[in-house]
């Protein structure tokens, strides 16, 4: 069943803007990934944040964790048309089974116009 | 170079055929997945091997049938598929399978056409 959901689907700013996508999940979570694919290229992992971690920056991306609302944002500054893919979050939630299984939204497309 | 290949990077069969894919990680990894990426659809998970050792095959029909020699290595071989199988199917590897955060490294996918 899906746990993620990315909000919005699709997304157009121009270059130089900054650009937010939000992910919205339903139970209760080990940590929350957000991840960007290209077109026609595979998922390529971009942070990594804990329960128990509130705010983390990597470069140009920051992400939020609000896991009193079950959600999470990742921002991009200053965007350039190489940003432009499908940004992805997916979550590991409790499965009480032992396994480890990340669960993907449906993702938003960002298109950055030059 | 995100460390996973996988091969062919596409792939037209028929219904009756049978064919394989191939993944390979160069990462040292422990677990390897299978996903199936349709469009306007979530990631799905197919397939989990831990050590070679399959521990998860999420409902997945038994016309796709995964196979794990080693750690570096996983194959889906498919066989009798239905239209409804054309998609990008995805590789990928992570550490250790006991640790529960930790990214996954993908491929860049077969795409798969069921004509």
């Amino acid at each position: 069943s899906q746990q993620g959901e990315e909000d919005p689907q699709a997304l157009s700013i121009q270059e130089g803007e900054n650009a937010t996508m939000n992910c919205s999940y339903k139970t209760s979570i080990n940590n929350l990934q957000w991840y960007r694919q290209n077109s026609g290229r595979g998922l390529v992992h971009l942070i990594l944040i804990r329960s128990n971690e509130r705010e983390k920056h990597s470069g140009r991306l920051r992400v939020t964790l609000d896991t009193s609302k079950k959600s999470s944002s990742l921002l991009i500054t200053a965007s350039r048309a190489a940003d432009t893919a499908s940004y992805f979050c997916a979550t590991d939630p409790y499965s009480g089974a032992g396994s480890y299984q990340l669960t993907f939204g449906k993702g938003t497309k960002l298109s950055v116009i030059p | 170079e995100t460390g996973v290949t996988q091969t062919p990077r596409h792939l037209v069969m028929g219904m009756t055929n049978k064919k394989s894919l191939k993944c390979e990680q160069h990462l040292g990894h422990n677990a390897m997945y299978w996903y199936k990426q349709s469009a306007k659809k979530p990631l799905e998970l197919m397939f989990v091997y831990n050590f070679k050792e399959q521990t998860e095959n999420n409902s997945v029909p038994s016309r796709f049938s995964p196979e794990c020699p080693n750690s570096s290595h996983l194959f889906l071989h498919l066989h009798t598929l239905q239209p409804e199988d054309s998609a990008l199917y995805l590789c990928a590897s992570s550490q250790d399978p006991g640790q529960r955060s930790q990214p996954q490294h993908f491929g860049d996918g077969t795409r798969l056409s069921i004509l």
